[in-house]
């Protein structure tokens, strides 16, 4: 078993549409859970940055983490062409050296 | 505002050369990072650095690799003898502190071609 799973996609919705990313783990062990995007060519950024079990809301942008499922989501309300990505989630265990990535969701929102 | 600077942006070389890769990580940060990603496949780690050593490191970073911080500036990832299967986009990145409380910040990548 992989230690993060996540659908490499394509996702493809129209602009405005709410997307929803996830990602399931196996390590009991990872408490700090990241979401990041990457442009074609570019290295990742980090999105969102959540700490254990919860919600954390920006803009049009959500995390969930839900440690019970070892499951997390990404919400992107009213996406936009812009938000045209990849978006990869990441996880940080508690000896915090290494970030460990999923395989990242290739997301194409249409104008 | 800070960023990770990457050189070579693409580097083409011959099987079995040597190839240096060089990161000039943000100035305050502690933590330097070599990430791996094959065209079309997922961001694998390949090594942590901190307070000049390796920290840890994964089953792809084999003899053939090694890192130094040379001055104090510069980060390298050097890799002895290229194989064909280390084409890839290799990226630099650093962190201000570990574990939660720091944020990756990725340079641009260096993509090496191995023929």
């Amino acid at each position: 078993q992989k230690e993060v799973e996540q659908d490499p996609g394509p996702l493809s919705v129209p602009e405005g549409a709410i997307v929803s990313l996830n990602c399931t783990y196996s390590n009991s062990a990872f408490q700090y859970f990241m979401w990041y995007r990457q442009y074609s060519r570019k290295g990742p950024e980090l999105l969102m940055y959540t700490y254990s079990s919860g919600n954390k809301e920006d803009g049009r942008f959500t995390a969930q983490v839900d440690k019970s499922s070892k499951y997390i989501s990404l919400f992107i309300r009213d996406s936009q062409p812009s938000d045209s990505a990849t978006y990869l989630c990441a996880m940080i265990d508690t000896g915090g050296f290494k970030t460990i990535f999923g395989a990242g969701t290739r997301l194409f929102v249409k104008a | 505002e800070p960023e990770v600077t990457q050189t070579p942006s693409h580097q083409v070389t011959q099987m079995g050369q040597e190839v240096i890769l060089r990161c000039v990580p943000i100035s305050n940060h502690l933590y330097f990072y070599w990430y791996r990603q094959i065209l079309g496949q997922k961001v694998e780690f390949l090594v942590s650095f901190y307070n000049n050593e390796i920290s840890e490191k994964s089953e792809i970073f084999d003899d053939q690799f090694s890192v130094e911080r040379p001055d104090g500036s510069n980060f390298t990832l050097k890799i002895r003898s290229t194989k064909l299967e280390d084409s890839a986009m290799y990226f630099c990145a650093s962190m201000l502190s570990s574990g939660g409380a720091g944020e990756l910040f990725f340079g641009e990548g260096s993509r090496l071609t191995v023929l």
